[in-house]
């Protein structure tokens, strides 16, 4: 079946540092692929998005390229601030799907 | 624009018995969905609605679990009789339409506890 699996958190690093949250997904044909943001009392938003192998979606200074070697989506930012404190969810919807698929989650906290 | 609004965004109740939580979606948007989001999980898909129609339902546990969308505007989810197993965050989203061109636009939730 469709899933997804995301590095376990929590992840904890210093203002500035370089981040990366590893996501890789199990599908059959060429899903799209998604990182959605929840930050402290919201919904879920949506943060990038690719549609075929190769993309690079990017967004707030976040970007994930679709792997389809390695069927990986990996998100990584060059320099995080506090304000990226939240949880991340890596997602996946096969091709004419509308459900989507979710990993479970990436708690990030940037201290000061 | 206002976003999906949900209510009540927290919710107490004992075990046995029912609740329901209600959902506004943004105006103009068709396809309404309901998500389960346990503890330290990712969201799961529990019904999708294309405007007043149920058209996936098939991970919603039809013995305590209902749903409706009345003139495929709002809609509610209920439980009847709530379990303790059932304590978890309840999100409502909503697109535009279907296919892949349409993003889902999430509410904040309704988390439930049941003691």
């Amino acid at each position: 079946g469709n899933s997804v699996t995301q590095m376990e958190g929590p992840v904890t690093l210093s203002e500035e540092a370089f981040l990366t949250i590893n996501c890789t997904y199990t599908a059959t044909g060429y899903p799209s692929l998604f990182w959605y943001v929840q930050y402290p009392g919201e919904g879920l938003q949506l943060l990038l998005k690719a549609t075929k192998a190769d993309d690079k979606g990017s967004n707030k200074g976040f970007e994930a390229t679709y792997r389809k070697e390695t069927t990986s989506f990996h998100l990584e930012k060059g320099s995080v601030q506090v304000s990226d404190s939240a949880v991340y969810f890596c997602a996946l919807r096969r091709q004419g799907a509308q459900k989507l698929v979710f990993g479970q989650g990436t708690r990030l906290t940037i201290n000061p | 624009e206002a976003g999906v609004v949900q209510s009540p965004r927290y919710k107490i109740i004992e075990k046995k018995q029912p609740v329901a939580f209600w959902c506004n979606p943004i105006s103009g948007h068709n396809t309404l969905y309901w998500y389960l989001q346990n503890l330290g999980q990712g969201p799961e898909l529990l019904i999708r609605y294309e405007n007043e129609e149920a058209v996936d339902d098939s991970q919603l546990p039809k013995d305590r679990f209902s749903a409706e969308r009345l003139k495929g505007v709002d809609s509610t989810l209920k439980i009847q009789p709530a379990e303790l197993g059932d304590s978890a965050v309840y999100l409502c989203a909503s697109s535009l339409g279907q296919g892949s061109l349409y993003e889902q636009y999430f509410g904040p939730g309704t988390r439930l506890t049941v003691t």
